[in-house]
């Protein structure tokens, strides 16, 4: 069965940072890209970032370029999302999944991220 | 980037009747490779979203069959055919053909 489990939310102020994680389970996770998406208060789902299945290749959302990276650690089956610089706008419940190519996406409970001074 | 405009924004529907949903890309998303990536959300209140279609037309395991995607191109339209109350929720559509990925705005479903 698939699963995937994000961690690593909290509160931080303005300027500060977070490192998310996202462990996963029941699939082959190097054989797949892998996506962050998000939802703040009020809003829709905004796609933030995808890396590819060795890591090589990333894409980021304008909205978080520069500031965000995200990384992947096969050996450990861990997708990571660092981020700097966060803004009062990067409030949200973060979510991983799978890239939105693939058949049979899913994403895992989600994370809660507030940027408040 | 491609923009999804997703219509109606809301949709006051009553138990057994039908619902449907239509997205609009600004481009064409068909992939280089043929395969158009289109795929339907829904995300019921405090949960993750939750895949229901894929490639545009495709139902993900365990979705009812109540659900049904169409469209080619550019318009797409996601049917429920008759809603039932666990239905409720926001719908979105999602394309990754290309970077950025791109949602529509979401479509909340909701009974009357």
């Amino acid at each position: 069965e698939v699963h995937l489990v994000e961690s690593g939310g909290g509160l931080e102020q303005p300027g500060g940072s977070l490192r998310l994680s996202c462990a996963v389970s029941g699939f082959t996770f190097s054989s797949f890209g892998m996506s962050w998406v998000r939802r703040a208060p009020g809003k829709g789902l905004e796609w933030v970032a995808t890396i590819n299945d060795d890591g090589t290749r990333k894409h980021y959302a304008d909205s978080v370029e520069g500031r965000f990276t995200i990384s992947r650690d096969n050996s450990k089956n861990m997708l990571f999302l660092q981020m700097n610089g966060l803004r009062v706008g990067d409030t949200a419940v973060y979510y991983c999944g799978k890239d939105a190519q693939y058949d049979d996406v899913i994403w895992g409970p989600g994370t809660l991220v507030t940027v408040s001074s | 980037e491609i923009v999804m405009t997703q219509t109606p924004l809301s949709s006051p529907v009553t138990l057994g009747q039908p619902a449907s949903i239509s997205c609009r890309s600004s481009q064409s998303l068909v992939h280089s490779n043929g395969k158009t990536y289109l795929s339907w959300l829904q995300q019921r209140p405090g949960q993750p979203p939750r895949l229901l279609i894929y490639k545009i037309s495709n139902r993900f395991s365990g979705v009812p069959d109540r659900f049904s995607g169409s469209g080619a191109g550019t318009y797409f339209t996601l049917k429920i055919s008759r809603v039932e109350a666990e239905d409720v929720g926001v719908y979105y559509c999602l394309q990754a053909t290309h970077f950025p990925r791109t949602f529509g705005q979401g479509t909340k479903v909701e009974i009357k």
